[in-house]
């Protein structure tokens, strides 16, 4: 039973510039979640996608956008990349109840340089 | 707003002994759930223990006990017979919303010693 995949593993990328990073859920998982971990803090929620929607939003920019496929992969796009962008990238999948456990992925580590 | 509190940034264990990890949190639902999570130098975050609030009882996988105190809002992690695959930051949570975002503490690093 395949877990969370992320990918990239690593991306550098320079101030400006746009990226996307992927994410296919643990099977049978139907909602993604997406947060931005920086160095030596917490996870911070970004959004959600349930049934191709975002269904929830944290406190992030329009400049963090995603999308989620028919086979509930989900993709996290980040437009005009800032400094401060760069950070750990998790996808945890879950199966869209409240309170469902979120299973993570190994995450992207995106450095802006 | 919702918080999450581990009042311990570092933590140190010997090898084969017990630590607590200390959490503490802010609601004001009456059922909810509540999460230990562990984070090794690979990065990805792995779920070590999961509290549902309206059960008295609490959660034990393995090595791993909780301890829940509702009514203190306290949320502690007790690890017995440590091993050096331990070692790890260790994150707690709380989901919340219509999505159950989570929303986590600062985190516990934790160091095993022989």
């Amino acid at each position: 039973d395949a877990g969370v995949t992320q990918s990239p593993t690593h991306l550098i990328k320079t101030r400006g510039q746009q990226v996307t990073l992927r994410c296919s859920p643990k099977s049978g998982h139907d909602t993604v979640s997406w947060y931005q971990q920086a160095l030596g803090q917490g996870p911070q929620f970004i959004f959600q996608y349930y049934e191709e929607e975002e269904r929830q939003r944290g406190n992030f920019p329009d400049r963090f956008s995603g999308h989620q496929f028919p086979n509930y992969s989900s993709e996290l796009n980040v437009n005009a990349l800032l400094l401060g962008d760069s950070a750990l990238y998790l996808c945890a999948s879950s199966g869209g109840q409240n309170w469902d456990t979120q299973y993570f992925g190994p995450g992207t580590r995106l450095t802006v340089l | 707003a919702q918080t999450v509190t581990q009042s311990q940034p570092e933590m140190s264990v010997q090898e084969a002994e017990t630590v607590t990890l200390s959490c503490t949190y802010d609601t004001s639902e009456s059922d909810y759930y509540l999460f230990w999570y562990k984070q090794p130098p690979s990065r990805q975050m792995i779920l070590v223990i999961r509290q549902e609030a309206y059960k008295q009882q609490n959660a034990t996988e393995n090595r791993f006990s909780v301890n829940f105190q509702k009514a203190a809002k306290s949320f502690s992690l007790k690890i017995s017979d440590s091993q050096l695959g331990d070692a790890a930051m260790y994150f707690c949570a709380y989901p919340t919303g219509t999505a159950s975002k989570l929303t986590f503490g600062t985190g516990t690093r934790l160091q095993v010693t022989l």
